[in-house]
């Protein structure tokens, strides 16, 4: 059963700071990774996808990849109020499970003014 | 380009009866792929279809089924609904599957079915 561990949160960041958000995942082989922002009452929206190892920057967002620790994280920098949802990790399946997206249980992310 | 429609978009039933809910993909996608969403289970894989054919399946009882068409819309059917299936069911679709890289294997998510069973 492969996992998707995200840091349980929640997780409060005043306005302007720097949001971290951590996944580990059990699957060596895992190709592509994802980051979905969650609004309350929403569905999910991809914000960032990462294949190789190292850093991938999208605006305020950066993710990066470890591999070898099989680790992904995405930083938030010049966090806004409307950062606040939850952000989800998730991970594609490889082999037999090719097609099928794992899901961590999400961060739930506030930016207080 | 229109996005991933689902439809309805809210559903009351009561306890026994079942429901079909429907995905629209995006245009030219052919992998649909449908989530339970509860707030104490997170995100649960129901199943994948390509090519109208399902390729995975998830951890769900015989009730919930499902089938794709040859245009690539989907449904799904839960039958002898319970209680615990009240949930909001989401539909996402990409050009291809898993492992491709780049941006085909992308899913992108509907606005989601929100079952109450009653």
């Amino acid at each position: 059963q492969k996992e998707v561990e995200q840091n349980s949160g929640p997780l409060s960041v005043p306005e302007g700071a720097i949001a971290s958000l951590n996944c580990t995942y059990s699957d060596r082989g895992s190709q592509s990774f994802f980051w979905y922002r969650q609004y309350s009452g929403k569905s999910p929206e991809l914000i960032m996808s990462i294949y190789s190892n190292g850093d991938k920057e999208d605006g305020r967002f950066t993710a990066q990849l470890n591999k070898a620790s099989q680790y992904v994280s995405l930083l938030i920098r010049d966090s806004q109020p409307s950062d606040s949802a939850t952000y989800l990790c998730a991970v594609t399946g490889r082999g037999s499970t090719l097609g099928r997206l794992y899901f961590g249980r999400g961060t739930q992310l506030t930016v207080w003014p | 380009k229109a996005g991933v429609t689902q439809t309805p978009r809210y559903l009351i039933k009561t306890r026994g009866q079942q429901v079909t809910l429907s995905c629209s993909p995006i245009s030219g996608h052919r992998s649909v792929s449908w989530y339970q969403q509860t707030p104490g289970q997170g995100l649960q894989f129901l199943f994948e279809y390509f090519s109208e054919t399902q390729r995975n399946k998830g951890n769900f009882p015989g009730r919930f089924s499902g089938r794709q068409f040859s245009n690539s819309r989907s449904e799904m059917n839960v039958s002898t609904l319970e209680l615990g299936d009240s949930a909001l069911y989401l539909c996402a679709s990409s050009l291809a599957r898993g492992g491709a890289r780049g941006s085909e294997n992308i899913q992108y998510f509907g606005a989601g079915t929100r079952l109450s069973v009653l």
